[in-house]
């Protein structure tokens, strides 16, 4: 099946500082990757959607200028997240869409400290 | 708006036993319904999906039913076992290719 990596699997930041989470499609090309955030004992809630060489769509409530979204390529989207609170730290997972089916990374567990 | 509802959000069952979860969708529009498995601190494990243009789909213990007209679908595991104990997740695909999750179901299943 396909596969899509994300990285890296687990981080520890400081408050304050930012940090890059990278996903992506190794053996086919995603046209929209989404982004999700899922904190401990609840469902998957979806942050954004992005489009190859475009703007990411954020979902409501969700702060674009602090989850920066960058989908260069069809196969690489990065969610970078800027001055990162304690509020922050929770498990970030991407999922690749090729038009028909949509395949997940292993998530990143994000720590603010 | 775009939203699905879960329910139950946990379910105990005795091995052997059937586990029914169902969820309902917000837009007549969505034709892709699949449903996720997901152990802790792992990414969700497709295990079985079901499009708009089918009523019913079986994959061993696993099926899902679909019923457009109410807008619901649902899960049935037959025969559980203790190994299929996880949090269970259904899905709607919205415009744009989106999928929203529902709450998720925690299934306990007692040896």
């Amino acid at each position: 099946g396909a596969v899509v990596s994300q990285h890296p699997s687990w981080v520890i930041c400081k408050s304050g500082t930012s940090v890059k989470i990278e996903c992506r499609s190794l053996d086919f090309q995603a046209t929209t990757m989404f982004w999700y955030r899922q904190f401990p004992k609840q469902s998957l809630m979806l942050m954004a959607t992005s489009n190859e060489g475009s703007k990411a769509t954020y979902e409501q409530g969700v702060e674009k200028d602090k989850f920066l979204i960058n989908h260069a390529s069809l196969t690489l989207s990065t969610l970078t997240v800027t001055s990162a609170h304690p509020e922050d730290s929770s498990f970030y997972i991407c999922s690749a869409y090729t038009g028909a089916e949509a395949f997940f990374g292993q998530g990143t567990r994000l720590t603010v400290v | 708006g775009e939203n699905v509802e879960q329910h139950p959000s946990t379910l105990s069952v005795q091995e052997g036993d059937s586990a029914v979860i169902k969820c309902t969708y917000s837009d007549s529009a969505s034709n892709y319904f699949p449903w996720y498995k997901q152990e802790l601190g792992k990414r969700p494990q497709l295990i079985i999906d079901i499009r708009s243009n089918v009523g019913e789909k079986k994959d061993q213990r696993i099926a899902v039913t679909l019923n457009k007209t109410a807008k619901h679908f649902s899960l049935h595991i037959t025969e559980t076992q203790p190994e299929d104990s996880a949090v269970y997740f259904c899905a709607a695909r919205f415009q744009g290719g989106k999928l929203i999750f529902g709450q998720g179901t925690e299934l306990s299943v007692k040896p």
